[in-house]
């Protein structure tokens, strides 16, 4: 079975860092691209970044210089290193894996959510 | 970046009767050279993460039942739910994956008449 489990979320300050992990089961990995999906407290769905199977990466403009997407195959493990934080950061983070290798694709498997919150 | 409206934005429907929620794209997300929609919609029930409900504009995921179907082209696209049953409450988006940034409509809030 395909699953993504997300973990890292919690309390950041403004202006702090967080490190989201999203540890990924039951397909081959490092064979497809990985997104990471926000959705703001009873707002819609927005997408925040993506890495492909190559290691490109691609960002938002709401967060391109603060975040950092990553990936380590060896782990099957993708990563969401956020720095600066705002209070609109604010959200569930979704971890979720491409349809295929290509970031130009849907998202077909999606992670329960991590609940990050930037607050002083 | 492509924006994506969904209309409505809620949608009261009785059970057993038909549900249409509709997506336009500011530009087409029909690629050319495979005559493929990169148009997606996903189902996000209270409490769960969304779920893949139709890619390519028309191709259903596995599992998914066949009453809900995927239509449309180019900057125009429509999913139906043939016959709406308890368990399809929930707020539905379309997403386009032509060009990044990805971008989802709005959401479309569908309830039970």
């Amino acid at each position: 079975e395909v699953q993504l489990l997300e973990s890292g979320g919690g309390l950041g300050q403004p202006g702090g860092s967080l490190k989201l992990s999203c540890a990924a089961s039951g397909f081959t990995f490092s064979s497809y691209a990985m997104s990471w999906v926000r959705q703001a407290p009873g707002k819609g769905l927005e997408w925040v970044s993506a890495i492909d199977y190559g290691d490109n990466t691609y960002y938002a403009d709401s967060v391109k210089g603060r975040f950092t997407i990553s990936r380590d195959n060896s782990k099957n493990t993708l990563y969401l290193q956020m720095n600066s934080l705002r209070a609109e950061d604010t959200a569930v983070y979704y971890c979720a894996k491409n349809g295929g290798s290509s970031s130009y694709n849907f998202m077909d498997v999606w992670g329960q959510g991590t609940t990050v919150t930037v607050s002083s | 970046d492509i924006v994506m409206t969904q209309s409505p934005d809620s949608l009261a429907v009785s059970l057993g009767e038909r549900a249409t929620i509709n997506c336009k794209s500011s530009q087409s997300v029909l690629r050319g050279s495979n005559n493929k929609n990169y148009l997606a919609w996903y189902q996000e029930r209270p409490g769960q993460p969304p779920k893949l409900l139709i890619y390519w504009a028309s191709t259903r995921e596995s599992g998914v039942p066949d009453r809900f179907s995927g239509s449309g082209s180019g900057t125009d696209f429509t999913l139906a739910i043939s016959s709406l049953q308890a368990e399809d409450v929930a707020v539905y988006y379309c997403q386009q994956y032509f060009s990044i940034p990805y971008t989802f409509g709005q959401g479309t809030k569908l309830e039970i008449k």
